[in-house]
């Protein structure tokens, strides 16, 4: 595997159901990141993990919990979603967040979650 | 608060006939503007970093631009296979490794 991967790639679930998205990065980046991605909107950031550690949480609702067990894994948890919570969701990494240079980020391709 | 307004929404091209997408922003000392492709059912491609006013950066067909509040992205006589959205976001100061993202622009190229 090279790059970012993301599972599942598709999942539909319901509003009374817990599910996890899985983030896989494999280009030694120290930072990981979730955002979502809906219809007419712009990516929002979710949040972000520097070193397992998380650096940023951009008001999201509980409903959602991330976890990074270390720098090249990334999971978002879900429970008791809504269905305006159907969008879909990207991981990305880079090398790291610091203010001395870009950093580009990476991404992955995304799991598309339906909420029914 | 850090914002992007890029324009056209949308943009039709015929094969050959180039164009420019412009990125408007402000931001709260600029660490970066970064331009991604998004293909359709694909996460963001990364194409660009661009750091101060005046820099250029150029990849095939592409050519990113920088001035003090926008960045336009050149495209020269496009392929069919340029047709993607393209997102310019940017990255302040004041928050560690956020981007913020425009809506990006749809491109379309007709053979």
């Amino acid at each position: 595997e090279t790059g970012v991967t993301q599972t599942p790639r598709h999942l539909v679930m319901g509003m009374t159901n817990k599910k996890s998205l899985k983030c896989e990065q494999h280009l030694g980046h120290n930072a990981m990141y979730w955002y979502k991605q809906s219809a007419k909107k712009p990516l929002e950031l979710m949040f972000v993990y520097s070193l397992e550690e998380r650096v940023e949480n951009n008001s999201v609702p509980s409903r959602f919990s991330p976890e990074c067990p270390n720098s090249s894994h990334l999971f978002l948890h879900l429970h008791t979603l809504q269905p305006e919570d159907s969008a879909l969701y990207l991981c990305a990494s880079s090398q790291g967040i610091g203010t001395s240079g870009g950093y580009e980020q990476y991404f992955g391709p995304g799991t598309r979650l339906t909420v029914t | 608060e850090d914002q992007v307004t890029q324009s056209p929404e949308a943009l039709r091209l015929q094969e050959g006939e180039s164009s420019s997408l412009n990125c408007s922003y402000t931001v709260s000392g600029l660490r970066g503007l970064f331009w991604y492709r998004q293909d359709p059912g694909k996460g963001p491609e990364f194409l660009f970093t661009l750091y101060s006013a005046g820099e250029e950066k150029e990849k095939e067909r592409l050519k990113a631009t920088l001035t003090k509040k926008e960045s336009f992205l050149h495209i020269t006589a496009p392929k069919p296979e340029d047709s993607a959205t393209y997102l310019c976001a940017v990255r302040g100061g004041t928050s560690y490794g956020k981007l913020t993202f425009g809506q990006g622009t749809i491109l379309t190229v007709h053979p």
